[in-house]
């Protein structure tokens, strides 16, 4: 199984400010995923963070809401800025493995709370 | 995109009987179907999944099945236990280069009454 670290667990902050989560994994990985999970609600993929190139956003998610960035083949930051109440999640990273696996394994989550 | 859908929202069980979760999909590109089991308070955590050539799929007291024609799939737990108790989520992706892109089904609240 991977070994993935997210930082910070939790955090309440102001709106109209920003927060950086970040995401270690304990082998190089090709792609990483950023996932939100709206209280008492299912998983929706943000964007899927490749090294050396801009990240890709899926329907409804936007760059300059959630700027990623990928400096390596291990970490990867997910900001999410200008920040309403509405941004309470809990935001998890994922990776699947290399090559030949499926499996995707999440990091423990930020639980992000605007007041 | 895909769009998955999984019913029911809430399932409740007596200790040993057995549950039984469904999902549909849309995208017919789709060939790979994880079920996670999420913990309060946890993250996701993988039981089982199913590829698209594979029909049936079985561990232990859980088995997951695949009707690709009618593009629906489903989650059986067998002689649940308490500890069962835990919120499901079905998915679904291309596979790939993109396994680990997943789109998830609304969720089961799974309780198992002792």
């Amino acid at each position: 199984s991977a070994v993935i670290s997210q930082k910070p667990s939790r955090d309440i902050c102001q709106r109209g400010t920003s927060l950086t989560i970040q995401c270690q994994v304990d082998s190089q990985v090709t792609m990483m995923f950023w996932y939100r999970q709206q209280p008492g609600q299912s998983l929706t993929l943000i964007a899927t963070a490749n090294q050396g190139s801009e990240a890709t956003y899926e329907s409804g998610f936007v760059i300059d809401k959630f700027p990623i960035s990928r400096p390596n083949l291990t970490f990867s930051t997910l900001t999410v800025s200008n920040m309403s109440p509405e941004d309470s999640s809990i935001y998890l990273c994922s990776v699947v493995r290399p090559p030949g696996d499926t499996e995707a394994f999440f990091g423990q989550g930020t639980r992000l709370t605007v007041v | 995109g895909e769009n998955v859908e999984q019913h029911p929202s809430t399932l409740s069980v007596q200790e040993g009987d057995s549950a039984v979760i469904k999902c549909t999909y849309s995208d017919s590109a789709s060939n790979y179907f994880p079920w996670y089991k999420q913990e309060l308070g946890k993250r996701p955590q993988l039981i089982i999944d199913i590829r698209s050539n594979v029909g049936e799929k079985k561990d232990q007291r859980i088995a997951v099945t695949l009707n690709k024609t009618a593009k629906h799939f489903s989650l059986h737990i067998t002689e649940t236990q308490p500890e069962d108790s835990a919120v499901y989520f079905c998915a679904a992706s291309i596979g790939g280069t993109s396994y680990g892109k997943l789109t998830f089904g609304q969720g089961t609240i799974l309780t198992v009454h002792p």
